[in-house]
């Protein structure tokens, strides 16, 4: 069974670029989280999907940033415009439910030059 | 609001030596606690957890025990091996499981030389 998969692995884009990231949850996975890691710091929770409605979105730093989760399948985290602050690496993972495991994907590496 | 405070890195050891990662933890309630494991070019893992006070996770010979007392959840393994080489992150939930609004540490970067 497939994992977790994020895509792209690497993004290298300009400043005021919009950037998409796309997440494949595990099949049948209704709850899929977005969390960010700055380099040198925290990994945050961005926010939380229960199939396609968004549970929790209190950890979205700001209006340039878009999640949407079409048919409760992937989602697509968009930045737009990218500032330099955005740089990081952006996981994804999927649980069955609130309590049970979650599975992490690779992460998109994003850097905003 | 919750914190999670863990040792930073790089951590340098040489193979079979004896390994600690201190992890403690600041929480209302009674949060889990988690050790999550990214090796390189992989994802985040699942390494262990513990859901209540003086509750021991384990796994490949990597243990964690939850102590209420002094709110922390420190990582151990007797013997390391080259293939231990990855980041550590320590975590914990309000909830029993999943990841829903986990709070992490910032990671520690353990190298092991042969």
């Amino acid at each position: 069974e497939a994992g977790v998969t994020q895509f792209p692995s690497h993004s290298v884009i300009e400043k005021g670029q919009t950037v998409t990231l796309r997440c494949d949850p595990i099949s049948g996975h209704d709850n899929l989280y977005w969390y960010r890691r700055v380099m040198g710091k925290e990994i945050k929770f961005l926010l939380h999907f229960v199939k396609e409605s968004k549970q929790d979105e209190s950890g979205m730093p700001n209006n340039r940033f878009l999640a949407e989760r079409t048919g409760g399948t992937y989602s697509t985290l968009k930045v737009q415009p990218a500032e330099l602050e955005d740089s990081g690496v952006y996981f994804c993972a999927s649980s069955q439910s609130r309590e049970t495991e979650a599975f992490f994907g690779q992460g998109t590496r994003l850097t905003v030059v | 609001g919750n914190s999670v405070t863990q040792m930073e890195g790089p951590v340098t050891l040489s193979e079979e030596a004896f390994l600690t990662i201190n992890c403690t933890y600041t929480a209302t309630g009674y949060p889990s606690l988690f050790w999550y494991v990214q090796y390189p070019g992989e994802g985040l893992q699942l390494l262990l957890k513990a859901t209540k006070a003086d509750d021991k996770g384990s796994n490949k010979g990597f243990e964690a025990t939850y102590r209420k007392e002094t709110t922390s959840f420190h990582l151990e393994k007797g013997s390391v091996q080259v293939s231990d080489s990855a980041v550590y992150f320590c975590a914990l939930s309000d909830l029993r499981g999943g990841a829903d609004g986990l709070t992490f540490g910032k990671g520690t970067h353990l190298i092991i030389q042969p």
